[in-house]
């Protein structure tokens, strides 16, 4: 069964915790991307990463931490830097075809206590 | 400026009709268009990909592109309660497969 995973489904967080969010695919995509969605508004890029080992800053990484060191996982950890966690956070992957099209995950929501 | 903007909703129509979402970009060197579709808690799923200008059909749906005036559109026709949904316009405009997304039109069809 093909797809991309998040869990958890639902994470409640005290002020001052660092937590992380796991996403894992098996769809053998080199790329992935967290993206964070606010009530009423689009999605921000977070992070990405395009290859195993290497990831960069996407327009709203601060307070956020990523690692890449499998092709199939790209944890998000959300700390204590991150001023308003409160938000639904989306793991997407991309074959890096030619079609170029980016499939997401069913997301975490997060809410901070 | 944005670099994507979409038409500003909540967009009502009654069933059976056509719902029409317009959708525009500010990078003259975008390459791809995506339309997602996002049900109220759930995450976006992608429903139409255009690359090309001129309309694609797939289903009840049409994309149309247009990169001259920067503007690509999606035509819902035969408008259905279960199209009531939040649609996202995405455009890719580099070479590092990165997406730019709209704020998202949500779309209310009437029984």
């Amino acid at each position: 069964d093909g797809g991309i995973t998040q869990s958890p489904k639902y994470l409640f967080r005290k002020e001052g915790q660092n937590v992380t969010l796991s996403c894992e695919q098996n769809l053998n995509h080199d790329a992935m991307y967290w993206y964070r969605q606010d009530p009423g508004q689009g999605l921000r890029l977070i992070y990405y990463s395009q290859i195993v080992n290497d990831f960069q800053k996407g327009d709203i990484a601060e307070g956020y931490s990523v690692s890449r060191e499998k092709k199939e996982s790209f944890p998000l950890t959300v700390t204590s830097a991150q001023k308003n966690p409160t938000a639904f956070y989306l793991c997407a992957t991309n074959g890096r075809g030619p079609s170029n099209e980016q499939f997401f995950g069913p997301g975490t929501r997060l809410t901070v206590l | 400026q944005k670099e994507v903007e979409q038409n500003s909703g909540p967009l009502s129509v009654p069933e059976g009709a056509i719902a029409s979402l317009n959708c525009t970009y500010s990078d003259r060197v975008s390459q791809s268009f995506f339309w997602y579709r996002q049900y109220s808690g759930k995450s976006p799923e992608l429903i139409m990909s255009i690359y090309s200008n001129g309309d694609k059909e797939d289903g009840r749906f049409t994309a149309q592109l247009n990169k001259a005036s920067q503007y690509v559109s999606l035509l819902i026709r035969d408008s259905q309660p279960s199209d009531s949904a939040t649609y996202l316009c995405a455009v890719n405009s580099g070479n590092d497969y990165k997406l730019s997304f709209g704020a998202g039109t949500t779309v209310t069809v009437r029984a």
